[in-house]
């Protein structure tokens, strides 16, 4: 049982190129979200999918963009990578849909914007 | 503005002793609230959790209290181990799936 499978691992990128974060869960999960994990700012929450077919913004959505493609697959695309950028992206993913239950989450994408 | 606090981003405990983790919020709209641990290059794993309705939850070793009118939560892991070193984040959720997490605290249990 997979989980929550994020890819990349790691990546460099230019500022000013664009990449896109993949995300896959293989639980039937509704709701899926994005993270990034900075230095004394915690997981501050991206953007976030609370069932297929609908994103919303979180905390700091600022310079990305999000693509619910199905119900598996949740995706994080930066359309011109800054500095500011450079962190480690998680990827969650829970049952959803009025039920609290606990997040899952991958392993985390380290992203270097040079 | 951060909507959730750990204001201690480290703690120090003996093996053996108790640890308390800290987390406070400010938006009283959070309904229910997680605890997450992390260790180094892995994601959060879910550790307990406790609903607005209640004011404690055990699990094991695990037991998080929470005091609405003062907006406070806290965890005590008792006794602590050193596998317990990680960082602890708090989270709190609201608006239907929308879940917000605190700055973390960095417990180092020492054998």
């Amino acid at each position: 049982n997979a989980g929550v499978t994020q890819t990349p691992k790691f990546q460099v990128l230019k500022t000013g190129q664009s990449m896109t974060l993949q995300c896959a869960q293989d639980m039937n999960h509704n709701s899926m979200y994005w993270y990034r994990q900075d230095p004394g700012m915690g997981l501050r929450l991206i953007y976030y999918s609370a069932s297929e077919g609908t994103t919303d913004k979180g905390e700091v959505p600022n310079g990305y963009n999000v693509s619910r493609l199905n119900k598996r697959e949740f995706s994080l695309r930066l359309e011109s990578a800054a500095p500011s950028q450079t962190s480690v992206y998680f990827c969650a993913s829970r049952v959803g849909q009025g039920e609290i239950t606990e997040a899952f989450f991958g392993q985390g994408t380290r992203l270097t914007v040079v | 503005d951060q909507q959730v606090k750990q204001n201690s981003p480290s703690l120090s405990v003996q093996e053996g002793r108790i640890s308390i983790l800290n987390c406070d919020y400010t938006n009283s709209m959070f309904d229910y609230f997680l605890w997450y641990k992390k260790y180094p290059a892995e994601g959060p794993t879910f550790l307990i959790s406790i609903s607005s309705i209640k004011d404690k939850n055990e699990d094991g070793r695990f037991t998080v209290f929470l005091n609405k009118s003062a907006k406070h939560l806290s965890l005590h892991i008792v006794p602590s181990q050193p596998g317990d070193s990680a960082v602890y984040f708090c989270a709190a959720e609201f608006l239907w799936d929308k879940v917000i997490f605190g700055p973390g605290t960095s417990l180092s249990v020492i054998p």
